[in-house]
């Protein structure tokens, strides 16, 4: 049984960097089946996928245009884990973050908990 | 980007109801269409994936169908803990995309 546990701050300054970890158990980062991703929900936004990365042989990183220019996915194969680095942050960026185990058919299969960040000084 | 429109935003039904939620994309996508249950304060969880394939442990009231850009979450014989929020899922291309969500509501 896959689960995903999420750790992170949940209060973030404004221009400062947004940083989550999502840890896994019941699977590996490096399983060739699996992409591991990052979603985050806000009442303006709804459901917005960040980005995601992945092992086939090598580590593919795909992002959101919209956050392209801030944002970093990690795998940590050490930890089995993999993170969000999200800078130069914005009110616009709170949000719930999740993270998620993108699997064959391309579903999202597992989700984190959530963690709400709040970016305000 | 893929853009999916879904409808009804909301809806009011009893339980015993059958209800259907649609989803279209501005493109085609094939069958690579996912729907999703969420309640208040938690994540989502995947229903349905590949337009119409059940996922593991939900219930046979549920059902999609639908491909390349129209596609349909059907819930047959509401139960209490099916009212919640749905949402499609478009996984054919990055960057994914996520309908604007249906709240389903108790009548």
């Amino acid at each position: 049984q896959v689960q995903l546990q999420q750790s992170g701050p949940g209060l973030v300054k404004p221009s400062q960097t947004l940083s989550l970890t999502c840890a896994i158990s019941g699977d590996s980062v490096s399983n060739n089946s699996a992409a591991w991703n990052w979603i985050r929900q806000s009442p303006s936004r709804g459901l917005e996928w960040l980005g995601r990365t992945y092992y086939r042989s090598k580590w593919y990183y795909d992002y959101a245009v919209s956050v392209k220019s801030r944002i970093t996915i990690s795998p940590d194969t050490s930890n089995n884990q993999f993170s969000l680095q999200l800078n130069s942050v914005t009110p616009e960026d709170t949000a719930v973050y999740y993270c998620a185990r993108e699997y064959r058919a391309g579903g999202f299969y597992n989700w984190g908990q959530g963690a709400l960040v709040t970016v305000s000084s | 980007d893929i853009q999916m429109t879904q409808f009804p935003s909301s809806l009011s039904a009893s339980v015993g109801d059958r209800v259907t939620i649609t989803c279209r994309a501005s493109q085609s996508i094939r069958k690579n269409l996912n729907w999703y249950q969420q309640k208040p304060g938690k994540a989502p969880k995947l229903l349905i994936y590949a337009a119409s394939t059940l996922q593991s442990g939900v219930p046979s009231r549920f059902s999609g169908s639908g491909s390349e850009t129209d596609f349909t979450l059907t819930i047959s014989f509401l139960q209490p803990e099916d009212f919640a929020s749905y949402y499609c899922h478009q996984s054919y291309n990055t960057p994914y995309t996520f309908g604007q969500g249906t709240k389903l509501e108790i009548k």
